[in-house]
């Protein structure tokens, strides 16, 4: 089993919500130890952080994608939830969770595969 | 916000050294994380904090960060360290993380 994995559908209307849901093995998702973060690539892009959590419920976001973005977790299924409000092609991208273990300043140390999202009618 | 600039490609002989910059305002006061990522793959973490290595990273990779640039040193390339390579940081004015531009390695 892969420490993290992301999934949820790959195929999502415009106009509708993107969510993805990342399992992490074991009981880390509710250690004081790491942050949880979604971070996307388009299509021939580059990397672009979407978001983190820690696990005592807080938050950071991108400000370019704050108004449309909530993370969330579920610490008794060891889950982290990423929700992507009013989608557009412009958001079609590998989402991936990975890891940060220290604080939201340190490196994503572990990644999950990535789960292709498509924004299509 | 703030902007990681890195060049868009490096090309290398096998057996030399490549070394990718990245650009940023005062980045060396930052904590520089760098990754390397192969096609249909997920990212890789190989420099933490500028110049710490996590297990399993060859030595072979190095950081440093000084000033308004931070280096990843990738000394006696390998084919397979052909790859796209990312800075990243944290923005602390702006609270976010913020991925360098990319740098794509070609092995010649």
């Amino acid at each position: 089993q892969l420490p993290v994995q992301e999934s949820g559908p790959r195929l999502v209307r415009p106009s509708e919500t993107l969510s993805l849901t990342c399992t992490v093995s074991g009981d880390s998702i509710s250690s004081s130890y790491y942050y949880w973060g979604w971070i996307r690539q388009a299509p021939g892009k580059g990397l672009e952080w979407i978001g983190n959590i820690y696990y005592s419920g807080i938050t950071y976001y991108n400000p370019s994608l704050k108004s449309r973005v909530t993370i969330s977790e579920d610490t008794s299924k060891t889950q982290v939830s990423l929700k992507l409000n009013s989608a557009t092609a412009a958001d079609t991208a590998v989402y991936y969770c990975a890891r940060q273990f220290g604080d939201y300043t340190s490196g994503f140390d572990i990644w999950g595969q990535g789960t292709v999202v498509t924004v299509s009618s | 916000s703030y902007v990681l600039t890195q060049p868009p490609s490096v090309s290398v002989a096998p057996g030399r050294t490549a070394r990718i910059t990245c650009g940023g305002n005062n980045i060396g006061s930052l904590r520089v994380h760098w990754y390397h990522q192969k096609p249909g793959q997920a990212p890789v973490l190989v420099v933490f904090d500028g110049s710490d290595r996590p297990s399993g990273i060859p030595e072979r990779f190095s950081g440093s960060n000084s000033g308004h640039t931070a280096t990843l040193t990738i000394s006696r390339v390998e084919a397979g360290d052909e790859a796209d390579y990312y800075c990243q940081v944290w923005d602390s004015n702006n609270d976010h993380s913020v991925f360098g531009t990319g740098t794509k390695v070609t092995v010649l």
